[in-house]
């Protein structure tokens, strides 16, 4: 079946400085969706993009949607340290017609002051 | 704004117990979805409701049932319970037709933290 794959799987950066993650897929997806999970509570949707190419922003962060529509990219300027989370990729499986999504591996990501 | 309420938020049973978990999704939400999540690994989905018939169903045990009711809010029952049922269990809601096209954005609530003993 369809599977997302997030690298890097785990980041440790200091305060203030920039990430960059990215989700990569085995066939095509149609829309991304990232969302950010704290421990112990539910992912919180940050970005949703819904065309090839397409760059999307929400505060400090930034999502672009692959051309190839096999992979999205997510970055985070200035990280503070509630940025502190599992950052998951997510896509619905369209291809079945159907709309559950598809989650990557994760990417956990600590910050420090 | 309202988001979506599971309850309980935390729950201790014994094996082969059941369990109920309760969802109620955003306000004008149609479309109920349920993820397991087990510790360390991403969430997987189990079954989905649209209007409340089931639309979608993942790898969800025979052991499980869940139904959505006339106001939208859903349960899901599991019987039997195995030590390995221990597990985090969301709800997310959509609002399935969103005007001009299929919402794909599915909310998700705080989750209800499952351990079998």
């Amino acid at each position: 079946g369809q599977q997302l794959n997030q690298s890097p799987q785990s980041m440790f950066i200091q305060e203030g400085e920039d990430v960059s993650m990215n989700c990569t897929s085995s066939s095509i997806f149609n829309t991304w969706l990232w969302y950010k999970q704290d421990p112990g509570e539910g992912p919180v949707l940050l970005i949703a993009l819904y065309k090839a190419g397409e760059l999307t922003s929400n505060g400090r962060l930034t999502a672009q949607f692959g051309i190839t529509r096999k992979d999205s990219f997510l970055n985070i300027s200035a990280s503070i340290p509630s940025d502190v989370g599992i950052y998951f990729c997510a896509g619905p499986n369209l291809s079945y017609n159907t709309d559950k999504l598809i989650f990557g591996t994760g990417t956990r990501l600590q910050v420090f002051p | 704004a309202a988001g979506v309420i599971q309850s309980p938020r935390h729950l201790i049973k014994e094996k082969r117990e059941t369990a109920t978990l309760k969802c109620y999704p955003i306000p004008r939400h149609d479309t109920v979805y349920w993820y397991q999540q087990g510790p360390g690994q991403d969430p997987q989905f189990l079954i989905s409701f649209y209007e409340k018939m089931q639309s979608d169903k993942g790898s969800i045990p025979d052991r499980f049932s869940a139904q959505q009711f006339s106001d939208y809010h859903s349960e899901l029952n599991m019987s039997s319970l195995e030590l390995g049922d221990s597990a985090l269990y969301f709800c997310a809601s959509s609002p399935r037709w969103f005007g001009t096209g299929w919402a794909v954005e599915q909310f998700f609530g705080p989750g209800t933290r499952l351990t079998v003993l």
